[in-house]
């Protein structure tokens, strides 16, 4: 069966420390995976987006991975801060539609 | 990207009623997403509205439950029928940003709770 797992539920981070997240995959062939951070009451934002066929990108801060051999994705937050404390989501296409992962809840410790 | 105004942002309903929930896209985009989200859990796509033609339903969910309206490119609204406490969850529009490419917006969310 299709499946979308990210790591533990929650994830607790010293401030100023690298945050990494894991995105992993099951029977899906996706041609690229986003990352999303949700806050509570709120929708989804989109944070970025990687293709099958690139290896790594950056915005800022962050940092993804995408490894389509082991079906992975992994998503780094560095020199971490509270204000990055939500929960983030990776999400595949799937034939125009994009299924979500269940999200991973990361508190920034100060 | 595109901006969505979602209403209500919250609701409180007897079972057995329905609720109409808006969406309105400040540009003109093909298709449209709807997603609930139950506590606790991540999104799952009800269904895809496109404009001029029926929503296509993912598995589990039927247009009698869940209609949805299409009328033109910036605007969509679905509807929870005869609603059970079951179906307390937190509903989304959404569109793609370009092809998909850009990632998606979400509306902000409704909040659903049925009594």
């Amino acid at each position: 069966s299709q499946k979308i797992e990210q790591n533990s539920e929650a994830l607790n981070i010293q401030e100023g420390k690298t945050a990494t997240l894991t995105c992993n995959y099951t029977n899906y062939s996706p041609a690229y995976l986003q990352w999303y951070r949700q806050d509570p009451g709120r929708g989804p934002v989109f944070l970025l987006l990687i293709r099958e066929n690139e290896k790594e990108k950056r915005k800022e801060r962050l940092k993804v991975t995408f490894d389509t051999t082991l079906k992975q994705s992994l998503f780094h937050i560095t020199a971490s801060q509270p204000a990055d404390s939500a929960t983030y989501l990776c999400a595949l296409d799937q034939r125009g539609k994009i299924i979500f992962g269940k999200g991973t809840r990361l508190h920034i410790l100060p | 990207s595109a901006v969505i105004s979602q209403k209500p942002s919250r609701d409180i309903c007897q079972r057995g009623t329905s609720l109409t929930i808006q969406c309105q896209v400040d540009s003109q985009v093909t298709m449209m997403f709807w997603y609930r989200q139950q506590p606790g859990q991540s999104l799952t796509l009800i269904a895809t509205a496109n404009q001029g033609s029926e929503a296509t339903y993912e598995s589990g969910f039927v247009i009698d439950k869940f209609p949805i309206s299409r009328p033109n490119l910036t605007f969509s609204t679905l509807t929870v029928s005869n609603m059970s406490p079951e179906d307390s969850s937190i509903y989304l529009c959404s569109v793609a940003v370009g092809q998909g490419e850009g990632g998606y917006t979400f509306g902000s969310g409704t909040r659903l709770t049925v009594v």
